[in-house]
């Protein structure tokens, strides 16, 4: 199947500092997003991304959707303690390709912990 | 409006064991997904379905059967529960196909232990 390599894998941040993990993948997607999952929760969209180049805010969150299409980049400004958690990408395939345009190719996660 | 509602929330079962996975919206959704997660390795899809009638497999979807005879409900069976498949079970809906994927609201998952 399709590999997307998050990283970093974890990261362990004092509050008020700024935070930045990327996802890079050997495949082309045509959509990328950006996922947050707390403890014993699922998964809650942050951020979706459509075009090569875009840059999308949300909050003290921006994303962006890499140039070539193989990768993405999460930055989280002035972090807060509720920023804790999982942070995951997807990208999903252009139509036409083998794997199907239905369906999301999951990166492996970063961990922000908050030191205090 | 309760969204995308899992249960059970744990289960422990003995190898070869069968259960069913429940997994269920409110929304009127058409497509419906199950992904496992393990550590390490992000979110997998198992199955999927673009609506009532219509399933497909996804990633990893040995071990597992799925069906969709409502809009509603898309319960995951195991068959013969293995130590393997000992994950966290996460369901999923949207309102239609992954063209749109920023609409896509998942279930709070399953955990399963297989012994």
């Amino acid at each position: 199947g399709q590999q997307l390599n998050q990283s970093p894998q974890s990261m362990f941040i004092q509050e008020g500092e700024d935070v930045s993990m990327n996802c890079t993948s050997s495949s082309i997607f045509n959509t990328w997003l950006w996922y947050k999952q707390d403890p014993g929760e699922g998964p809650v969209l942050l951020i979706a991304l459509y075009k090569a180049g875009e840059l999308t805010s949300n909050g003290r969150l921006t994303a962006q959707f890499g140039i070539t299409r193989k990768d993405s980049f999460l930055n989280i400004s002035a972090s807060i303690p509720s920023d804790v958690g999982i942070y995951f990408c997807a990208g999903q395939l252009p139509r036409g390709s083998n794997f199907g345009n239905e369906k999301l190719t999951f990166g492996t996660g970063t961990r922000l912990t908050i030191i205090p | 409006n309760a969204g995308v509602t899992q249960t059970p929330k744990f289960q422990v079962l003995k190898t070869g064991q069968s259960m069913t996975l429940q997994c269920a919206q409110d929304m009127n959704h058409e497509y419906m997904s199950w992904y496992r997660q393990d550590p390490g390795m992000g979110l997998r899809l198992i199955h999927y379905s673009v609506g009532a009638g219509i399933t497909d497999q996804g990633e990893v979807p040995n071990g597992y059967n799925v069906s969709r005879s409502t809009t509603e409900d898309f319960p995951l069976r195991l068959l013969s529960a293995a130590p393997s498949q000992t994950s966290v079970y996460f369901c999923a809906s949207s309102p239609g196909s992954l063209r749109r994927t920023d609409t896509q609201y998942f279930g709070p998952g399953t955990r399963l232990t297989v012994l």
